[in-house]
């Protein structure tokens, strides 16, 4: 069964230092789509990045980056000089197949103090 | 913003009374899936309709029943309400620019059982 697997319930940073947020799934498709969602105090949640299986390229996209290695089942996320604003819930999700419903994991909450 | 819209907002009830939680899809997007986020479960997926029928189901309860309309919205019923069933309920949507087939998710609605 797929599973996702959020290990750090809650992380606290002062402003401007960088920290990664753990993921690791388990999936039997060799074909799959991981995404991190971001949900601030206000309750909804933005998309902030899809990643498919069969691409292991890490991708970068300001202060964020993503880490991707199969061979660990895992999906890293790296925020570089938090920002106040970057305090949040975050959440990792599996798709398999690409059209099936998201199996999230129990999120991350982070907290910037500055 | 999303594209996806949800109401009410906010919905405060009583324990046994029934709920209607509406959601409108992005334009031209066929698929519609609901989730709940409590404290203790995190979120969950409950059920997905396409193009008005229904194609997966997750943790759903008796008590809850969903339908998709030939507009595509769609609407989550909840009846007999209990204290538990105190969630944010959210509606997302995806359409055919994939796989992956990205959901979009709508602000969400807050549902409070007194």
């Amino acid at each position: 069964a797929q599973k996702v697997t959020q290990a750090q319930t809650e992380i606290s940073v002062v402003e401007k230092e960088d920290v990664t947020l753990d993921c690791v799934y388990e999936t039997r498709d060799t074909t799959y789509y991981l995404f991190w969602y971001k949900q601030p105090p206000s309750g909804e949640l933005v998309f902030l990045i899809r990643r498919n299986s069969f691409d292991e390229q890490n991708e970068i996209s300001g202060r964020y980056s993503w880490n991707f290695q199969k061979s660990t089942s895992s999906f890293n996320f790296t925020i570089t000089a938090s920002q106040v604003v970057d305090s949040a819930v975050y959440f990792c999700a599996l798709d398999e197949r690409g059209n099936t419903p998201l199996v999230f994991g129990k999120g991350t909450r982070l907290s910037v103090i500055a | 913003d999303s594209g996806v819209t949800q109401t009410p907002k906010h919905l405060i009830t009583a324990t046994g009374q029934r709920v209607t939680l509406r959601c409108s899809p992005r334009s031209g997007d066929l698929s519609v899936y609901w989730y709940q986020q409590s404290l203790d479960q995190g979120l969950q997926f409950l059920i997905q309709y396409y193009n008005g029928e229904e194609r997966a189901k997750g943790n759903i309860l008796e008590r809850f029943s969903a339908q998709q309309f030939p507009d595509l919205h769609s609407e989550l019923n909840l009846s007999s309400l209990e204290l538990g069933d105190s969630a944010l309920y959210f509606c997302a949507s995806s359409g055919l620019e994939g796989p992956p087939y990205e959901q979009y998710f709508g602000p969400g609605t807050r549902l409070t059982v007194t």
